[in-house]
């Protein structure tokens, strides 16, 4: 059964500072996903890793995936109120659906 | 473009009531998924539809049917509301079950059962 787990599943950071959150998972998976979703809001794709090694930047955000440790990372860099949302990793169980981390709740204050 | 589209946004049942959450895409999508959020919990996939006339389920599919109508639309039923169904309900969609491209959600169906 694949599980994914996600850390920290809150995350309070100063404007500027830098953070990484964590998403590990269980069983072989060469496709995982990143969301976001605001406050009574749907989800809304970050980036689609499909391959080990994969490197995604948009902005501020980078996401990278390590198939052979079952480890992707969120990269937040000189964060801003504006990222301050939740964010889901969600590993595709062999193409049927995914299945998604509990979610990282991220603040950022000045 | 609509996307994918759901209805009610908010609903309100008393314990044993039955409703159908209506979904629809535009995308000439092939898969269809419904989900249930609860605080803390993530996503939780309830049953999903790999294509046109084909139905399977996820892992919280107690207490659920669903119905994929046709190649656009997927429908999900509670037969017999309960308490524990409080939650919100999210559709997806995807080209494939194995495509390259992330699901796109719905804006979610608010559901509270008394």
């Amino acid at each position: 059964e694949l599980k994914v787990e996600q850390n920290p599943l809150f995350l309070s950071m100063q404007e500027g500072k830098n953070y990484t959150i964590y998403c590990n998972y269980s069983t072989t998976s060469d496709r995982l996903y990143w969301y976001r979703q605001d406050p009574g809001k749907s989800l809304e794709s970050l980036f689609v890793l499909l391959s080990n090694g994969a490197v995604k930047q948009e902005g501020r955000l980078m996401a990278s995936l390590d198939t052979k440790a079952r480890l992707s990372t969120l990269h937040i860099t000189a964060a801003v109120h504006d990222l301050s949302a939740t964010y889901f990793c969600a590993v595709d169980q062999a193409g049927t659906a995914l299945i998604f981390g509990k979610g990282t709740t991220l603040s950022v204050s000045s | 473009n609509a996307g994918v589209t759901q209805t009610p946004k908010f609903q309100v049942l008393k314990t044993g009531q039955s409703m159908t959450l209506q979904c629809a895409q535009d995308m000439n999508h092939n898969s269809m998924y419904w989900y249930r959020q609860d605080p803390g919990m993530g996503l939780r996939l309830i049953y999903y539809s790999a294509s046109e006339g084909t139905t399977d389920k996820g892992e919280v599919p107690n207490g659920y049917n669903v119905s994929r109508l046709n190649k656009r639309e997927f429908s999900l039923r509670l037969e017999s509301a309960a308490p524990s169904q409080t939650s919100v309900y999210f559709c997806a969609s995807s080209l494939t079950g194995y495509s390259n491209q992330p699901q796109h959600f719905g804006d979610g169906t608010r559901l509270s059962i008394l």
